[in-house]
């Protein structure tokens, strides 16, 4: 399977504890986005990589969360001391580059905060 | 904050029938509009990549049309199966440097059979 994986699917974690998820995009994509969903919404974004540069975070990212894409090629999204809010499923995605190329999406990690 | 409109929230019909969803969108600095199709447990599938006022794109019995100029997409499904059940999302981009897709809530389809 060539499509764009994630790691954990899911997770259950405590408040105040860090997580971290893995994202393996498509191998020839240049682009990984990072959106997220939660319950009645549709994926918001939340940062974007060209290779292994960080181009654009939203203001949704607070400065708990950590993205990073080394060697551009697979990224991680780190949060730190979490909260019952940041309970939602993390989506990841690749493309080529262009604003026209489809973002092919992997199958989420959902995250639930007790 | 770029609003995109989704209707209906939901949709239930009998197998056979056809249906469509409207996705509506700020047609300033459009770029070009994505449709999804996400089944539960599994990844958002991509279904159409438009761009130009008036496209129509097909793909077996899911078709979609486009108009910038309005800011809407029609998605139509013609004669509904069981395995059509899923949440449909649309999403514009607006171009700029990053590209990022701006999702609607999304239209969740079920098809009895």
């Amino acid at each position: 399977d060539t499509g764009v994986s994630q790691d954990p699917r899911h997770k259950i974690t405590k408040r105040g504890q860090n997580v971290t998820f893995r994202c393996d995009p498509i191998s020839e994509h240049n682009r990984l986005y990072w959106y997220r969903q939660t319950l009645g919404q549709g994926p918001e974004f939340l940062t974007y990589f060209q290779n292994e540069a960080q181009l654009e975070k939203s203001r949704l990212l607070s400065d708990r969360f950590s993205a990073e894409r080394p060697k551009g090629s697979f990224s991680t999204l780190e949060i730190q001391r979490t909260e019952q809010g940041d309970s939602a499923m993390y989506l990841c995605a690749s493309s080529l580059t262009g604003v026209w190329e489809t973002q092919y999406f992997g199958p989420g990690t959902r995250l639930l905060v007790l | 904050i770029l609003n995109v409109e989704q209707s209906p929230q939901s949709l239930h019909v009998q197998e056979g029938d056809s249906t469509n969803f409207t996705c509506s969108f700020p047609s300033s600095n459009f770029y070009a509009l994505h449709w999804y199709r996400w089944e539960t447990a599994k990844s958002p599938e991509a279904l159409f990549v438009m761009t130009l006022n008036g496209d129509e794109k097909k793909k077996g019995r899911i078709s979609a049309t486009l108009n910038t100029k309005e800011g809407y997409s029609y998605l139509y499904i013609k004669g509904s199966q069981p395995e059509d059940s899923a949440t449909y999302l649309c999403a514009p981009n607006y171009g700029g440097s990053q590209g990022n897709l701006i999702f609607g809530k999304g239209t969740k389809l079920s098809v009895k059979p």
